[in-house]
């Protein structure tokens, strides 16, 4: 299995502009989340989906932040407008099942984005 | 809502040398993870502990949780400049309402002099 796969792995913007990051989870994984890491903030989770269905977006910073995840094999994230503070690593994670699996979460390369 | 910190927040050790990271919770540990992350890239699973007083090793990491399921140290013996990186510790964090929040701690950044 290729894991899971994201996409850009770099993404330069000017502020005002949509952002789309995607994310292909490994195939029979019910559960995908969204994390972004920075250096102040650390791993935050943003949303989380199980079987398709987004279950908490509590972490999901403002309106311009929307996750859509139309079948079990594709997630994007979407910023729309980009603003300078969204500049941060995105990942994207998935996991065979919610609720403390014996083999973790296994996450992808991440997306830099950084918006100028 | 749960928390975890970490400590240290960062580690400078010479080849070689033991350590030691310790990871705190807020509240009771469900599951506790430990992943390692290099630098610019993706978090890698380690190891999974569940119950109290449980420890695991991988290589020569070595993973417990405490009998109160609040605490986990992670320890590495003779480390190696390929031990360097980040380490977090993640948890299962139960909602009342039955929904999952996988929560991170803070991070320690390790970096080993050869």
């Amino acid at each position: 299995d290729a894991g899971v796969i994201q996409s850009p792995r770099h993404e330069v913007t000017e502020m005002g502009q949509e952002v789309t990051l995607r994310c292909k989870p490994i195939s029979g994984h019910n559960s995908l989340f969204w994390y972004r890491q920075t250096m102040m903030r650390g791993l935050e989770l943003l949303i989380y989906f199980n079987n398709n269905v987004p279950i908490d977006d509590s972490g999901m910073p403002e309106d311009r932040f929307s996750a859509k995840m139309p079948n079990a094999s594709f997630s994007t994230l979407k910023i729309q407008p980009s603003e300078p503070r969204d500049s941060a690593v995105y990942f994207c994670a998935s996991s065979l099942r919610l609720g403390a699996p014996n083999y973790g979460y296994t996450f992808g390369s991440g997306t830099r984005l950084t918006v100028v | 809502s749960q928390e975890l910190e970490q400590s240290p927040q960062s580690l400078i050790v010479q080849e070689g040398k033991n350590l030691t990271i310790n990871c705190t919770s807020s509240k009771t540990l469900y599951g506790l993870y430990w992943y390692k992350q290099k630098y610019g890239e993706g978090l890698i699973f380690l190891m999974m502990l569940q119950k109290g007083g449980e420890e695991k090793s991988h290589e020569k990491i070595t993973a417990k949780l405490d009998e109160k399921k609040q605490q986990s140290s992670l320890h590495i013996t003779a480390s190696q400049p390929s031990h360097a990186g980040i380490y977090l510790c993640g948890a299962d964090n139960r909602g009342t309402s039955g929904t999952y929040k996988y929560i991170f701690g803070t991070g320690t950044r390790l970096k080993v002099l050869a």
